[in-house]
């Protein structure tokens, strides 16, 4: 069976500091993948995607940017940390075949820049 | 860009009351997904459906696409505490929209002894 870890679950970062968050997908190839932001309580903004290793595309200009080097690892990273990069990370995969694109999500990062 | 409004934003309840959350957009989607999320979770999906009209049941959760693919609606049947928590519809774009889904503004529910 297919599974999605997602890790640091909970982080806390001063401003200007880099950032990483990592996401790795077992038991499937050549996934898509995804990492979205979270306010709370609220809808999910797409921030990047990736349909292969080193493919990715932005949704959002911003302070983020993503990194795919091996096929179901992805990566958000940023060289300096924005107080408005606070939120809920979510990191989620998929597989297109015939019918809808069905996203499996991971358990999330929060992420508190003080 | 496709956008998708759920009204309404919050909804405080009873437990065995009835309810509907409605999901609208002016773009048509190939598919229209519903999920739920708990707090400090990710979403978890519920429904797919995918044909103008269609109705899906799942238990006490009724699910139905409209006619032109621009909308979505959920009905709960006498509703529990375990239906607690944040429903997102998103729906997948004809063309141009690539692989990606558009996340609906997301309706907290709460049910209440």
């Amino acid at each position: 069976s297919q599974t999605i870890h997602q890790w640091p679950a909970t982080l806390v970062q001063p401003v200007g500091s880099p950032l990483s968050l990592e996401c790795t997908v077992e038991g499937t190839s050549n996934p898509n993948l995804y990492w979205y932001r979270q306010a709370a309580g609220r809808g999910l903004q797409l921030l990047f995607y990736s349909v292969g290793i080193g493919q990715i595309s932005s949704e959002v200009p911003q302070n983020l940017s993503a990194s795919r080097p091996q096929d179901r690892q992805f990566i958000l990273s940023s060289k300096k940390l924005l107080l408005s990069d606070s939120g809920f990370y979510l990191c989620a995969w998929s597989v297109l075949g015939t019918g809808a694109n069905v996203l499996t999500f991971g358990a999330g990062s929060r992420l508190t820049v003080l | 860009t496709q956008l998708l409004e759920q009204s309404p934003q919050f909804l405080s309840i009873q437990e065995g009351e009835n309810l509907t959350v409605y999901c609208n957009s002016s773009s048509v989607f190939s598919s229209l997904q519903w999920y739920r999320q708990e707090p400090g979770e990710g979403p978890v999906l519920l429904v797919t459906v995918v044909t103008g009209g269609e109705v899906k049941k799942l238990k006490r959760l009724t699910f139905q696409f409209g006619d032109a693919r621009k909308d979505s609606s959920l009905h709960i049947t006498a509703a529990q505490p375990g239906d607690t928590g944040l429903y997102l519809c998103a729906g997948e774009g004809l063309t141009g929209g690539g692989n990606k889904l558009t996340f609906g503004t997301g309706t907290q529910l709460k049910v209440e002894l």
